[in-house]
């Protein structure tokens, strides 16, 4: 899999808009872009996908740079519920056979009250 | 909604056990995965499945072992616990290219 790089831990206030960046320089063609979130004490779960066009859904937006060496993942409004451990993945489409799913470290989001 | 259930939450096992952490998925996906995941470490692939009785080598799995007998059902096995398995273990399942669902968490502690 191609890799990401995010930082290590980001810190936003409540209520403002929180941009979470991501890198992936060695991003190939048909290779997604997916953000996972994990709440403290629970498995991640799912936020967010896109492949070239930006995106948007109830819990954040995904904008993806024209070259899609990088992406970023938009909290519009930041609550105390979205801290969390911010996961961006790539993952290729092959249409069935083997294919292992890569975490990296994440970036570690704390919100202020 | 898709769930993914792990057969429980808090695990205490002595070491040289054999242990078994049993995963359930409901909604037909190919792929399922199990994960281990460490204070500073983050989530790292132990093994995966992209078929009944297929399987595949994640990143970390010298010390495990799993099983996948039907669709629906992921194994993974330590075949004699040790205490550096000592983690949270997340299984996972997955249809390529929409979203992975996760389970709740196994938390093992091998004493």
């Amino acid at each position: 899999d191609a890799k990401t790089t995010q930082p290590n831990s980001m810190e936003s206030n409540e209520e403002e808009p929180v941009h979470l960046p991501c890198n992936h320089s060695t991003i190939s063609g048909t290779d997604y872009i997916h953000w996972y979130r994990q709440l403290p004490s629970q498995g991640p779960e799912y936020v967010i996908h896109g492949l070239t066009s930006n995106v948007n859904n109830r819990m954040a937006s995904l904008a993806i740079a024209e070259d899609r060496k990088s992406s970023t993942l938009i909290l519009h409004r930041a609550t105390l519920r979205d801290a969390a451990v911010y996961y961006c993945i790539l993952r290729q489409y092959s249409g069935g056979g083997a294919d292992g799913l890569t975490f990296g470290k994440g970036t570690h989001l704390i919100i202020q009250p | 909604d898709v769930k993914v259930t792990q057969s429980s939450r808090y695990l205490v096992k002595r070491t040289g056990e054999k242990v078994f952490l049993e995963c359930v998925q409901d909604m037909d996906h190919e792929n399922m995965f199990w994960y281990r995941q460490d204070p500073g470490l983050g989530l790292r692939l132990i093994y995966f499945s992209y078929d009944v009785k297929m399987k595949e080598k994640g990143d970390i799995p010298e010390g495990y072992s799993v099983s996948r007998e039907k669709k629906e059902r992921f194994s993974l096995i330590l075949e004699s616990a040790s205490t550096n398995q000592t983690s949270m273990y997340l299984c996972a399942c997955y249809n390529p290219p929409t979203e992975a669902f996760f389970g709740q968490g196994t938390r093992l502690t091998v004493v």
